[in-house]
C-alpha cells in the first residue's frame, strides 16, 4: 500500500517567508508525527497529532511553527518568518495507533534551504 | 533526562565480515526500543521494535537484542547493500508519541 508522502520533496526560500509543509499519512494511521533532521543533528520530535488533535508540542522550537491536521489525515507544517537555522529535512510519519506501542512509519521529508 | 547514544559513528567493514552496532539508552521507563534504517535521501524505514529486555528479533542479516540499559544490532555476513545509517530510537513513558534517537551509526560494506 501507499506510504508516507511529503511534498513539496525540496524548498528553497528567502529569510522572512513563511513555507507550508504538508503531510499525507498512511490510510488509516491516527498518529501523526513531525521531526526534524539537521545537518550532524539527530531527529528532533517537533510535535504529535492524535486525530485532529496535538498533545505534545513540546517539541515545537519556537512560535514561529505551527501544524494543524484536518479530518484525521493530512496535516500541515507552518513556519512563519523563515531563519536560517531553520533550514533542514521536516520529516513525519504516521502510526496505526498513537502513544505507546505503535511504530512510526516515515515520509521521504522535504528539505527546506532558508537562503 | 532521556538519552540515546550510538555507537561507533561510523563502521566501515569488507563484505560478510560480521560486527555489532550500539545503543546506549538512559529512560526513566521505557515503552519500546525501535530501530530504523535510513539511506542517503530518503525517510528513516522501520526495522524492529523491542519491548522488554531479553527479548530478540531477527530479519535476514540483521539481529536485535535489548537489556535494561541497552541494545545491539548484530549484522551477520553483510553485503554491500547494507550500507546504510542505522538510527535508535526510545520511547519513553510520560512522552506520548514522542521518540528520542540517537545520532546515528553510519555504516559502509565494500565488497
Amino acid at each position: 500500500g501507499a506510504g508516507v508522502s511529503q511534498s513539496p520533496s525540496n524548498k528553497v526560500t528567502e529569510k522572512g517567508k513563511d513555507v507550508e509543509l504538508r503531510c499525507d499519512p498512511i490510510s488509516g494511521h491516527t498518529a501523526l508525527y513531525w521531526y526534524r533532521q539537521s545537518l550532524g543533528q539527530g531527529l528532533e520530535f517537533l510535535i504529535y497529532f492524535q486525530g485532529n488533535s496535538a498533545p505534545d508540542k513540546s517539541g515545537l522550537p519556537s512560535d514561529r511553527f505551527s501544524a494543524e491536521r484536518t479530518g484525521g489525515s493530512v496535516s500541515t507544517l507552518t513556519i512563519q518568518r523563515t531563519q536560517q537555522e531553520d533550514s533542514a529535512v521536516y520529516l513525519c510519519a504516521s502510526s496505526l495507533v498513537g502513544g505507546s506501542r505503535g511504530e512510526q512509519y516515515f515520509g521521504p521529508g522535504t528539505r527546506l534551504t532558508v537562503t | 533526562e532521556d538519552q540515546v547514544t550510538q555507537s561507533p559513528e561510523a563502521l566501515r567493514l569488507q563484505e560478510g565480515e560480521s560486527s555489532s552496532l550500539n545503543c546506549s539508552y538512559t529512560v526513566s521507563g521505557l515503552r519500546g526500543l525501535f530501530w530504523y534504517r535510513q539511506d542517503p535521501g530518503k525517510g528513516p524505514e522501520f526495522l524492529f521494535t523491542l519491548y522488554s529486555a531479553g527479548e530478540e528479533k531477527e530479519k535476514e542479516r540483521l539481529k536485535a537484542t535489548l537489556t535494561k540499559k541497552e541494545s545491539f544490532l548484530h549484522i551477520t555476513a553483510p553485503k554491500p547493500e547494507d550500507s546504510a545509517t542505522y538510527l535508535c530510537a526510545v520511547h519513553p513513558y510520560n512522552q506520548g508519541g514522542k521518540l528520542i534517537f540517537g545520532q546515528g551509526t553510519e555504516l559502509s560494506v565494500k565488497p
